[in-house]
């Protein structure tokens, strides 16, 4: 099956911090969603795309789809405080089926 | 409208033990799913229903069973606890058959002895 690399796993840093997250597939995929899970809760989607080279911001969150179609990465500006959870990048295929990443766990420092 | 809700929060079970998950969902989604976390893992899907009365098999699906009576409930359940089924569960409903429209809910954590 495909394999799906998330990383880094963890990332300890300072408030006011930018933070990048990336995500590699050994395989083409259709659909990238990256998601945020905070203690005690399940996941939220943050952000999906759809299409090669696309570049989508949520506030001060930004994902793009490689042009590749084998990997993304999400950039977090100016931390803050309450961006502390586990991100995961989640690929769909065409026949329904997903793999989610292992997550990074992001740490922000007041 | 309460989303997807999950009983129990937390569970402890005893080897060979059984017992039952409860989902259930108030936004009139046809797919429900079973996902099981790992630390330091994703979320691995265990069953899925596309509809009251039909379910099917997801990527770990060994040791589980689902039912899918109604459109608001799908429960899961352990047949023989096994220290491997040691994890957090989550739920998921959908409207549409694509993931991204998928609504979690807060996860049963389950401790097997």
């Amino acid at each position: 099956g495909q394999q799906l690399n998330q990383s880094p796993q963890s990332m300890f840093i300072q408030e006011g911090e930018d933070v990048s997250m990336n995500c590699t597939s050994s395989s083409i995929f259709n659909t990238w969603l990256w998601y945020k899970q905070e203690p005690g809760e399940g996941p939220v989607l943050l952000i999906a795309l759809y299409k090669a080279g696309e570049l989508t911001s949520n506030g001060r969150l930004t994902a793009q789809f490689g042009i590749t179609r084998k990997d993304s990465f999400l950039n977090i500006s100016a931390s803050i405080p309450s961006d502390v959870g586990i991100y995961f990048c989640r690929l769909n295929t065409n026949a329904g089926k997903s793999t989610f990443g292992d997550g990074t766990t992001l740490t922000v420092k007041p | 409208n309460a989303g997807v809700t999950q009983t129990p929060k937390f569970q402890v079970l005893k080897t060979g033990q059984s017992m039952t998950l409860q989902c259930a969902q108030d936004m009139n989604h046809e797919y429900m799913s079973w996902y099981r976390q790992d630390p330091g893992m994703g979320l691995r899907l265990i069953h899925y229903s596309v509809g009251a009365g039909i379910t099917d098999q997801g990527e770990v699906p060994n040791g589980y069973n689902v039912s899918r009576s109604t459109t608001e409930d799908f429960p899961l359940r352990l047949l023989s606890a096994a220290p491997s089924q040691t994890s957090v569960y989550f739920c998921a409903s959908s409207g549409q058959r694509n993931q991204e429209t998928q609504y979690f809910g807060p996860g049963t954590r389950l401790l097997v002895l």
